[in-house]
């Protein structure tokens, strides 16, 4: 199976400021249809996930232009670019290739 | 609007099966894969397996094959999730997600606890 290594694993911000979490992905996740399956999950304490990016870089629907996603390959980066106090909760990436599924382990997102 | 209503909580004793059930309502039940994910307490997200309504065609994790089987109701717009011979570690929120390229849509959770 495709491992996904998330760092780092806690990340402490300030509000206002920018944010940064990376993905790394055990080998390519170019499909052979030649999108890149790769989305950021946002899950708030309490609450199930919800999706913010897919395919590496498209927000979905009613996600604030702050988060954005980039990236190729194996390696990934989601960046929120002034960090508010409802970004806290922990951040997941997640591939899909090959008809599976994996996630990474997860970053949580604290402000200091 | 799109959603999907996952049913109520269960307590389930070592050996035990569970049956989960998630209904979907506001959009076209076949045309969309639907997959299951866990979270055990305090843990990451865990892939368990995917059925696709229009035939019921299924893939699930090595890790739980033959204990977990997904079926579909398209009468109904429900698929359910059963996992058998159940064990402490499979203690967690398992939540049922719509793919549309991407886990766009996930139910609330049902919290499933095993203990003798």
């Amino acid at each position: 199976d495709i491992v996904m290594t998330q760092t780092p694993l806690s990340l402490p911000v300030t509000l206002g400021q920018p944010a940064s979490i990376s993905c790394r992905s055990s080998q390519s996740l170019v499909h052979s249809d030649g999108n890149t399956y790769l989305s950021w999950l946002q899950q708030r304490p309490g609450q199930p996930p919800r999706l913010l990016i897919y395919k590496i870089s498209n927000r979905f629907s009613g996600v604030p232009d702050r988060f954005s996603g980039s990236g190729a390959g194996t390696d990934f980066t989601l960046k929120i670019s002034r960090v508010e106090a409802e970004d806290v909760g922990v951040y997941y990436c997640m591939q899909a290739t090959q008809l599976t599924w994996t996630f990474g382990q997860g970053t949580k997102v604290e402000i200091k | 609007q799109v959603q999907l209503v996952q049913s109520g909580a269960e307590v389930k004793k070592p050996g035990a099966s569970v049956k989960l059930s998630c209904k979907a309502s506001g959009y076209t039940f076949t045309s969309y894969y639907m997959h299951w994910v866990r979270q055990a307490p305090g843990q990451g997200l865990e892939w368990m397996g995917m059925i696709y309504p229009n035939g019921g065609s299924t893939s699930y994790a090595q890790k739980l094959q033959g204990r977990v089987t997904m079926t579909r109701d398209t009468s109904t717009s429900t698929i359910y999730m059963e996992l058998s011979s159940l064990r402490s570690e499979d203690t967690a929120l398992y939540y049922c997600v719509r793919d549309n390229s991407a886990f766009d849509i996930w139910g609330q959770g049902t919290m499933v606890t095993v203990s003798s």
